[in-house]
């Protein structure tokens, strides 16, 4: 099945600075990658998501790239805010397939003022 | 629009006593259904995840069951709860091009 690696687990940055998460993936049928940003005690929502015929996709701050060759992707997020604090999760799963999704263990960024 | 909803948000419990997550979706068919459980700080570990009526897989082995009765119904069961049990429990549904929704979460507290 699929395996999908996170990292860092912690990333602590100031405001104003870059963050970027990294994941990794093992089954190269997988072709849909989605990042959820999961606030203190909340649940889990859907950021961005980007398709493996695609190599980069952007909304605002937030941006993911994806190289289907080395099997990873990563989320950009740029003029961090304290707002921006919360866990990240990547997942990796085949759309259209059992697109049943792997998670990684997520990444607790903090933003500090 | 599709709309998941789950229930109870906050729930203590004793142990050995029973317990019933229930999770409803809207505005869809045939989704995928899944039971993730969340330790505080943790990642999601997936319990249970369903394709179909009456089908359930089960992920990791444990006092917990899952049922789903209607094709957008699923229910998170234990017959007797036990303190490793306690966690934010999240229901979540899927179709077939990939984006997951979640429900709001169940923290439960078992003491």
């Amino acid at each position: 099945g699929e395996n999908v690696e996170q990292h860092p687990s912690t990333l602590s940055v100031q405001e104003g600075d870059s963050a970027v998460i990294k994941c990794t993936y093992s089954d190269s049928a997988s072709n849909y990658f989605p990042w959820y940003k999961q606030e203190l005690g909340k649940r889990p929502q859907l950021i961005i998501d980007i398709r493996s015929n695609v190599g980069e996709k952007k909304d605002q701050r937030i941006a993911v790239t994806l190289n289907k060759t080395a099997k990873h992707f990563s989320l950009h997020i740029t003029e961090t805010q304290p707002e921006d604090s919360a866990v990240y999760f990547c997942a990796a799963l085949i759309s259209g397939g059992s697109y049943i999704p792997t998670f990684g263990r997520g990444t607790s960024l903090i933003v500090h003022p | 629009s599709q709309t998941i909803h789950q229930w109870p948000a906050t729930l203590v419990q004793p142990v050995g006593s029973p317990l019933s997550l229930e999770c409803t979706v809207e505005g869809t068919s045939n989704p995928n259904l899944y039971w993730y459980r969340q330790a505080a700080g943790r990642g999601l570990q997936l319990l249970f995840y369903s394709v179909g009526i009456g089908q359930i897989s089960s992920e990791v082995p444990q006092n917990l069951s899952a049922s789903r009765p209607q094709d957008r119904q699923f229910i998170l069961s234990s017959k007797k709860l036990l303190l490793s049990d306690s966690g934010f429990y999240l229901c979540a549904w899927s179709v077939r091009e990939g984006k997951a929704f979640f429900g709001q979460g169940t923290r439960l507290t078992v003491v």
